[in-house]
């Protein structure tokens, strides 16, 4: 079965420039999942997905970040305009649904800002 | 402070040996916890759960002290394979809420 996928896995870009994320969840898969980790620490959440629906944003910085989950399936998150201090990796990962049930991660978008 | 707390690491250890993580949360409303492994520029994955009474996964176990808020992990006859960074999480209030991490990097 394939697991959650991540594209691109690297991106290189100036400030001040937009970047976007994808991620296709593992399938029937109803809840996803967007994290950033930065160096030397745990990943945090940023926004959590239940179907098509944002249940959790609190973390979403809102000014700069965006996301979208159309269909309730395939995601993309957004970063408009890019900060230096937004150099990290973005995680996604997708659990069954909402709950305790085992999240899985992707492989990562590793995010330079230069 | 940090909701969940962790020994910042790294440990270096030989092949065979026994090593413990621990591992403090704030929050007393979290409801479960767990242990997840991550590999140097891969993703977390579950390693396994925690459980008041204790749980063993062959070379592993893990520890849950509600009353302490305090949570361990100890891996017996170390493994070159077992390096990794080790990330202790709790669950609350619908989300995973990560420690940073320890790393763990075991020699021949």
């Amino acid at each position: 079965e394939a697991g959650v996928v991540q594209s691109p896995r690297y991106k290189i870009i100036e400030k001040k420039q937009p970047v976007a994320f994808w991620c296709n969840p593992i399938s029937g898969h109803n809840t996803l999942y967007w994290y950033l980790q930065n160096l030397g620490q745990g990943p945090e959440l940023l926004i959590r997905y239940e179907n098509e629906e944002a249940v959790d944003d609190s973390q979403l910085p809102k000014d700069r970040f965006s996301a979208e989950r159309l269909k309730g399936v395939d995601s993309t998150l957004k970063i408009q305009p890019a900060e230096l201090g937004d150099s990290a990796v973005y995680l996604c990962a997708s659990s069954l649904s909402a709950g305790l049930e085992t999240q899985y991660f992707g492989p990562g978008t590793r995010l330079l800002v230069l | 402070r940090k909701e969940v707390e962790q020994d910042p690491g790294p440990f270096n250890v030989p092949e065979g040996a026994t090593v413990a993580f621990n591992c403090t949360y704030s929050n007393s409303a979290s409801q479960s916890f767990f242990w997840y492994r991550q590999d140097c520029r891969k993703e977390p994955k579950l390693l396994m759960s925690v459980y008041s009474s204790g749980n063993e996964d062959g070379r592993f176990t893990a520890q849950l002290n509600r009353a302490s808020q305090y949570i361990s992990l100890l891996i017996r006859d170390s493994k070159l394979s077992d390096s990794a960074t080790y990330l202790c999480v709790a669950y609350q209030g619908g989300k995973l809420i990560f420690g940073q991490g320890t790393e763990l990097s075991v020699k021949p």
